[in-house]
């Protein structure tokens, strides 16, 4: 079965550089979730988007902004990367009919290191 | 705002042996939890969730409100279930949207 597709799985900027992580969620789900996992930390919820709409806000950077598109895929751009930016970024998906099932569907994560 | 709390960075049990991983949480709603694993090199994946009161993998767990916990358990541990537990809470986040606060997970480590 298809599942969440994240690109790119490793990436390496240095300060004060761009970067754009994808997520492509699984067939007909429509909610998707960013997820920041620092090294030896729990997975910190960053945004989630419905319908390419924002539908939740959570400890997301000024610096970092992410859409949905019309094909419900997601980008995470990040701006002007700092050392604590280094983490493990999940993508997670769902449908928004199951939401309060509270089963997220991740991707392998696209692993970020700053230096 | 809800938290979830699991005490232990890392549990070694023997092969066979019994197994519990805690979980506390703090929310003022009804709360409905969830334990995640994270098998080496995979990804994040739900185990169990407690409103289906299921057995997974030989894995149970009771929500108990009173003391506010959602320990895992396993009687006999096996070697396949060495991995990264996380215990989640699920929260109406307002405007008809749910957030997934996870606690900072407890390692498995099963020595054979």
């Amino acid at each position: 079965a298809a599942g969440v597709i994240q690109s790119p799985r490793h990436l390496i900027k240095e300060k004060r550089e761009t970067a754009t992580l994808k997520c492509y969620p699984i067939p007909r789900h429509d909610t998707v979730y960013w997820y920041q996992q620092g090294p030896g930390q729990d997975p910190q919820f960053l945004i989630s988007f419905y319908e390419k709409m924002q539908s939740d806000k959570g400890s997301i950077p000024d610096r970092f902004s992410a859409q949905q598109f019309s094909d419900y895929h997601s980008e995470l751009n990040m701006s002007s990367l700092e050392l604590g930016d280094s983490a493990l970024y999940f993508c997670a998906s769902k449908r928004k009919l199951a939401e309060n099932t509270g089963e997220l569907f991740f991707g392998e994560g696209s692993r970020l290191t700053v230096l | 705002a809800q938290r979830v709390t699991q005490p232990e960075k890392l549990l070694s049990v023997f092969k066979g042996a019994p197994v519990e991983l805690k979980c506390n949480y703090s929310y003022s709603g009804s709360p409905e939890l969830f334990w995640y694993v994270q098998y080496s090199r995979q990804r994040l994946q739900l185990l169990l969730r407690h409103i289906s009161r299921e057995s997974i993998k030989g894995f149970t767990a009771d929500l108990n409100k009173g003391e506010t916990s959602f320990h895992l358990k396993k009687p006999f541990a096996q070697e396949e279930d060495s991995a990264m537990y996380y215990c989640a809470l699920l929260a109406a986040s307002g405007a008809g949207s749910y957030q997934l606060t996870f606690g900072k997970g407890t390692k498995l480590s099963v020595i054979p």
